[in-house]
Order: C-alpha cells, then sequence, then structure tokens
C-alpha cells in the first residue's frame, strides 16, 4: 500500500477511444503529479497540479486531458491516441512546498494503444 | 537546463557481489538528490536521499554521498541478493512554479543471479 493508487492497471484502448485514467492519494498531499514512463527514455513530467491549480504543463499533447477535481484526486482524459502513446502512466504526489520533495508513486497504469 | 545522467544499464551481477551505479548531475544551486527503485510491474519507491553536499543517504543496505566538487550521487550496496533485481532511477529535486518537480535519470536495470 502506498498510499496513491491508480486505476486501471491495465489499458488497451483503440485510436478513435475515450478512456480515462484515475489517480487517489490519502497521503493529506497538496500536488499530484502525471509521468509518462516509456522504454529506454527517461520519466517525462506530463503535468503538475498544486492545490488544484495546474501549474505545469510540460508541452503535451492536446489529447490528454489532465483534471483535479480536488487535492486526492487526479484524472486523465485520453481521446484519440497514437501507437507512440503506449507506456505506463504514473501518477505522483507530494506536499506542495517545504520538506524536501520526496514523490510518493502509485504502481502505474500500462496503456496500450491499437 | 537540470539533467541527470546514469549509467547505462543493463547490470547483471551476482549474489553478493559489489555494487556501484554512477549518477551526476547538472543543476543551477544546491537541489536535493534521490535514488527510487522500481521492482518489476510495480510504480517507483524512495530508496534514499541527501537533501546537501557530503550528506549520505542510506536504506536497505544501499548508500549514496552526495559530492558537490564532482557533482555526482553514486550509488553503492556492499553485497547484493537476488530480491535487489529492479531499475534504479537516480532524480534531483528543482522547485519551480511553488511546485517540486524530479528530474530524472534514464534508470539502470540490476539482475542479480543465485
Amino acid at each position: 500500500e502506498t498510499g496513491v493508487t491508480q486505476t486501471p492497471r491495465h489499458l488497451v484502448m483503440g485510436m478513435t477511444n475515450k478512456k480515462s485514467l484515475k489517480c487517489e492519494q490519502h497521503l493529506g498531499h497538496n500536488a499530484m503529479y502525471w509521468y509518462k514512463q516509456s522504454a529506454k527514455k527517461p520519466l517525462e513530467l506530463m503535468f503538475v497540479y498544486n492545490f488544484k491549480e495546474q501549474t505545469e504543463n510540460n508541452s503535451v499533447p492536446s489529447r490528454f486531458s489532465p483534471e483535479c477535481p480536488n487535492s486526492s484526486h487526479l484524472f486523465l482524459h485520453l481521446h484519440t491516441l497514437q501507437p507512440e502513446d503506449s507506456a505506463l502512466y504514473l501518477c505522483a504526489s507530494s506536499r506542495a512546498s517545504g520538506g524536501h520533495g520526496e514523490l510518493f508513486f502509485g504502481e502505474g497504469s500500462r496503456l496500450t494503444v491499437l | 537546463g537540470d539533467s541527470v545522467t546514469q549509467m547505462e544499464g543493463p547490470v547483471t551481477l551476482s549474489e553478493e557481489a559489489f555494487l556501484t551505479i554512477n549518477c551526476t548531475y547538472t543543476a543551477t544551486g544546491y537541489p536535493s538528490l534521490f535514488w527510487y527503485v522500481q521492482y518489476p510491474g510495480e510504480g517507483l519507491q524512495l530508496l534514499l536521499k541527501a537533501t546537501k553536499a557530503d550528506d549520505k543517504g542510506s536504506n536497505k543496505g544501499f548508500e549514496a554521498t552526495y559530492r558537490k566538487e564532482t557533482t555526482s550521487f553514486h550509488l553503492e550496496k556492499g553485497s547484493v541478493q537476488v530480491s535487489d533485481s529492479a531499475v534504479y532511477f537516480c532524480a534531483l529535486r528543482i522547485t519551480q512554479g511553488g511546485s517540486e518537480k524530479l528530474v530524472f535519470g534514464k534508470g539502470t536495470k540490476l539482475t542479480v543471479n543465485p
């Protein structure tokens, strides 16, 4: 139990589908993150939310749409994806400021785009 | 910009061998440094951290020392076990836009054989 829960753990979708990834944290943190993990590449930061406000969009294509309704929940809405979007999507949370920057990760959602 | 470079893998060792995974960084100011570990099928977990020069982080027999003069944070373990097989990520923390972000290296896959 990491305190950060992601669902679904595995998702297969076609390029015309619309799906969503969900992340929930039970750690009382105020910052939440989406990272993309592809084979043989560094983890790519996609989005950062701080107290429900988006503070970082790392040039992510608009076919990825994040939503943060409150400090405990984070969604990633997916539509018209491409096969190269297949990856492990990791959610993380942390304190918004101060501390020493430890991120707590979920187990990831493995996405396959056909 | 801020970046992390870690040794290319994969690394294959026999049980009880000595492990070193090199990590160097480029950053403005004095970042905090981390090692994260990802076991098969799981998300990333914090292994150890150091927040200032000459600090030594340690956990589960792993150690890393923050060396400002060489901008390095090499991971070491004196005697590895099969259960240490995982992917290891070096990371540095930057503060931007009021939230904390981690910049990761590409990861080094370690396999320990019995």
